[in-house]
């Protein structure tokens, strides 16, 4: 089945400077890969998505990029502002069923003032 | 719109005892899911369903039953709790299948067993 990597686990930046969250996918057969942001005590929150026939995808302040060849996809987001600590998932699809959803262990991202 | 609701947010178990979380959701989706959350190890499958009277196991099932009499709810019970189903719980609806649209989440149920 898919295995998804991200890292770092916890990633620290100052108010106003850029957070790269990196992910890695097994199955070269995924073709549909979410970011979700947590808040304490609520339910993730999709924040952006992309599919394998696009490279990369932005949205304001928030942008995913896309590597078929390497296996791996990668979350940025600049200017970062108090609001954006959370916890962020990366997930990848299999290409399968209902299931077919496969998240990584999140980061847990801090914005210092 | 209330979106997915779930109940209770908290609740503590005996070792052995059985409970039902409940779930509800008013966006007419089809998919429903359960999730556990566990500390540093992201989100996984306990059970899903496509539709009324369908369910199906997704990663870690045992321990779990659910079941889908409506489009609106997606029980999950909990028999014999024991120690290693303490964890955070979600349920999540799409209006397509969750590798290809947007899963909407409850704010999830932190349940204990002791």
């Amino acid at each position: 089945g898919e295995n998804v990597e991200q890292h770092p686990s916890t990633l620290s930046v100052q108010e106003g400077d850029s957070a790269v969250i990196k992910c890695t996918y097994s199955d070269s057969a995924s073709n549909y890969f979410p970011w979700y942001k947590q808040e304490l005590g609520k339910g993730p929150q999709l924040i952006i998505d992309i599919r394998s026939n696009v490279g990369e995808k932005k949205d304001q302040r928030i942008a995913v990029t896309l590597n078929k060849t390497a296996k791996h996809f990668s979350l940025h987001i600049t200017e970062t502002q108090p609001e954006d600590s959370a916890v962020y998932f990366c997930a990848a699809d299999s290409g399968g069923g209902a299931d077919g959803l496969t998240f990584g262990k999140g980061t847990h991202l801090i914005i210092q003032p | 719109n209330a979106g997915v609701t779930q109940t209770p947010k908290f609740r503590i178990l005996k070792i052995g005892q059985s409970m039902t979380l409940q779930c509800a959701q008013d966006m007419n989706h089809n998919y429903m899911y359960w999730y556990r959350q566990d500390p540093g190890m992201g989100l996984k499958l306990i059970y899903y369903s496509v539709g009324a009277g369908i369910t199906d196991k997704g990663e870690v099932p045992n321990g779990y039953n659910v079941s889908r009499s409506t489009t609106e709810d997606f029980p999950l019970r909990l028999e014999l709790a024991a120690p290693s189903q303490t964890s955070v719980y979600f349920c999540a609806s799409s209006l397509t299948s969750g590798n290809t649209g947007e899963l909407f989440f409850g704010e999830g149920s932190r349940l204990t067993v002791l």
